[in-house]
């Protein structure tokens, strides 16, 4: 079974409106970690923000946010009012085990197009 | 913030040569270091681990004699591709962990390898 399941190859949004980005999950592991990449067209991974399987709230970060839902094993990542520059590749990723834990595993990623 | 650099960001190389690609953390010391391979469109896939002066850990399906990894300080790791093949063409990502007890990577700019 898939350890991240991105079932979005691509998205498009209107500038300045919000857009969800879906991501699952599959862990028997009680703790975890769960990631989100953006990568632009350069190729750099860009860490946009993380939540840990027991963090009782929602991790933010400036206009991203992470609707984590811990019994449906989702990790769906919210851009509000997003721009241009948002336009890139992102990947949900997973670390399973504890923090120290080496075993990390992407999604297939969802491309995202900013419409002016 | 942390800052992973890689070396070259691209290079194009003859069937049957080698390559070497340098990763470093800039700005602070990285208990392990971390290789991805990523084919067009495609998410980022694990080869190998590696932790200062130990063996790297190859994922299943990695061949250890082809792809070479060594972590020879704290700030340094390098992958080597030894006679490469049109097949081994893909980018290739680093990156690094500060220490066991942060749940952060910081990953590299990636290096595009082409073997004619």
């Amino acid at each position: 079974a898939q350890k991240i399941t991105q079932t979005q190859p691509g998205m498009f949004v209107q500038e300045k409106e919000a857009v969800t980005l879906d991501c699952t999950y599959d862990t028997s592991d009680p703790s975890y970690g769960l990631f989100w990449y953006k990568q632009p067209s350069s190729g750099e991974m860009i860490f946009l923000i993380y939540q840990g399987s027991y963090d009782q709230q929602n991790a933010t970060e400036g206009r991203y946010s992470l609707n984590f839902q811990k019994a449906r094993k989702s990790a769906n990542l919210v851009i509000s009012a997003s721009q241009l520059g948002d336009s890139a590749m992102y990947f949900c990723a997973m670390r399973e085990g504890s923090v120290g834990g080496n075993q990390f595993y992407f999604g297939t990623g969802t491309s995202l197009t900013v419409i002016p | 913030g942390a800052v992973v650099s890689q070396h070259p960001s691209w290079v194009i190389c003859k069937s049957g040569t080698s390559v070497k690609i340098e990763c470093r953390s800039l700005d602070f010391q990285a208990t392990t270091m971390f290789w991805y391979r990523q084919f067009p469109k495609q998410s980022l896939m694990l080869m190998a681990t590696s932790n200062e002066g130990s063996k790297a850990t190859y994922e299943q399906g990695v061949e250890k004699d082809k792809f070479l990894i060594n972590h020879a300080s704290l700030t340094l790791s390098t992958l080597t591709v030894t006679s490469a093949h049109p097949e081994d063409s893909s980018f290739y990502i680093c990156s690094a962990r500060e220490s066991d007890i942060t749940y952060e990577q910081y990953f590299g700019p990636g290096t595009r390898l082409t073997v004619t």
